[in-house]
């Protein structure tokens, strides 16, 4: 399996464009998250999916995020307008719930977003 | 406010000994907890998890303890090795959100020859 694919690697931006970040899950998973990660704060969730429909969005920082997920092998990202505050790696993951246990979720390489 | 902490920023060894890292935890409802390793512009991978129903969990050089009176739990890695220098996360969830994951702010881990 190819693993969690995001796109792209790397984005730079300046402040107030939009800025749309890619996941295409791991086939057959059925859950799909949305991180950020900073120095101050670590890995932070933002929200995630299962079987498509948004479950938790609670970390979305402002209304200016948004993510959806309009299939089972795709999903977006996107902040409009950005800032330079929202400059991080933004991680894309997904995991398949099985009945005896907590599955781990495997993460994709990240998109470093730099926001000028 | 950060539920689950990893106070040390960063943390030096020396190849063949043994690394600590070290992780607390606020929220009692907490029952499972994971370790995930971070290589530099990689995601991060799952190392190994423990269960609030144990207290060690061991798979090769690695061990997780976990002390839930204290809310902590460690990450030993024994003998260290030069492709142990990574950034460490500690993560836990709750029953109720089985999959939503806290992680911490991470622990960069170097190992020196």
């Amino acid at each position: 399996d190819a693993g969690v694919i995001q796109s792209p690697r790397h984005e730079v931006t300046e402040m107030g464009q939009e800025v749309t970040l890619r996941c295409k899950p791991i086939s057959g998973h059925d859950y799909l998250f949305w991180y950020r990660q900073t120095m101050m704060r670590g890995l932070e969730l933002l929200i995630y999916f299962n079987n498509n429909v948004p479950i938790d969005d609670s970390g979305m920082p402002e209304d200016r995020f948004s993510a959806k997920m309009p299939n089972a092998s795709f999903s977006t990202l996107k902040i409009q307008p950005s800032e330079p505050r929202d400059s991080a790696v933004y991680f894309c993951a997904s995991s398949l719930i099985s009945t005896s246990s907590k599955d781990t979720q495997y993460f994709g390489p990240g998109t470093r977003l730099t926001v000028l | 406010d950060q539920q689950v902490k990893q106070n040390s920023p960063s943390l030096s060894v020396q190849e063949g000994r043994i690394s600590i890292l070290n992780c607390d935890y606020t929220n009692s409802m907490f029952d499972y907890f994971l370790w995930y390793k971070k290589y530099p512009a990689e995601g991060p991978t799952f190392l190994i998890s423990i269960s609030s129903i144990k207290d060690k969990n061991e798979d090769g050089r690695f061990t997780v303890f976990l002390n839930k009176s204290a809310k902590h739990l460690s990450l030993h890695i024994v003998p260290s090795q030069p492709g142990d220098s990574a950034v460490y996360f500690c993560a836990a969830s709750a029953l109720s959100g089985a999959q939503k994951l806290v992680f911490g702010q991470g622990t960069r881990l170097t190992i020196n020859p």
